[in-house]
């Protein structure tokens, strides 16, 4: 059964960081591209990294380029987050997600959350 | 970025009622995935490549489209089957996701 657990989240202050971890079971961890998504409270799902099986190729959108840092260990079979100069509107509950990657690209598996709140 | 708009934004089915939920992309995209949430839970994939159904979803699920215009549809509402549900495309980067659709028992 493949599970994905978060960890990490909390309350930080504007401008602070604060790193999420992801730790994968139930399926070959190194065969897969993996990505974080997060939903403001109430709001809708935003994509926020994704990262190659090796780790050499990252994505991000504009809203977090420069900030956020994808990264992973295949041996721990765990994702990471580091999450820089954090500002309000990244509060949220940050997901980590399984990704199909190559013909199409989706999320097939995610975890249950982690809620991370910026705020002085 | 390609923007999602799914319509309608709220909508409410009465058990064994068909429900039809539209999303529409700002520009043509190869494909639409589907998924569904349900309050106080992760989201769950619902539809691959436009109209596969993922693992254990029930066949009253389906998905049709192309270019801009793409649709998911219930075939026959269940109460287990309220929840809200997000459309995503991937032709181009940013990923981006629909708003949602919030689906209420009658």
């Amino acid at each position: 059964e493949v599970q994905l657990v978060e960890s990490g989240g909390g309350l930080v202050q504007p401008g602070r960081s604060l790193k999420l971890s992801c730790a994968a079971s139930g399926f070959t961890f190194s065969n897969y591209y993996m990505a974080w998504v997060r939903q403001a409270p109430k709001k809708g799902l935003e994509w926020v990294a994704t990262i190659s099986t090796s780790g050499s190729r990252t994505y991000y959108p504009d809203s977090v380029k420069g900030r956020f840092t994808i990264s992973r260990d295949n041996a721990k079979s765990s994702l990471y987050l580091q999450m820089n100069s954090l500002k309000s509107e990244d509060t949220a509950t940050y997901y980590c997600a399984r990704m199909i990657y190559g013909g199409s690209n989706y999320f097939d598996y995610w975890g249950q959350g982690v809620m991370v709140t910026v705020s002085s | 970025e390609i923007v999602l708009t799914q319509s309608p934004t709220t909508t409410a089915a009465s058990p064994g009622e068909k429900v039809t939920i539209t999303c529409l992309a700002s520009s043509s995209v190869s494909n639409m995935y589907w998924y569904q949430q349900k309050s106080g839970a992760s989201p769950k994939l619902l539809i691959y490549s436009t109209s596969s159904l993922a693992s254990g979803v029930p066949d009253r699920f389906s998905g049709s489209g192309s270019g801009t215009s793409y649709s998911l549809t219930i075939n026959t509402m269940e109460a287990e089957d309220a929840a809200t549900y997000y459309c995503q495309q991937w032709s181009s980067n940013p990923w981006t996701f629909g708003g949602g659709t919030k689906l209420e028992l009658k």
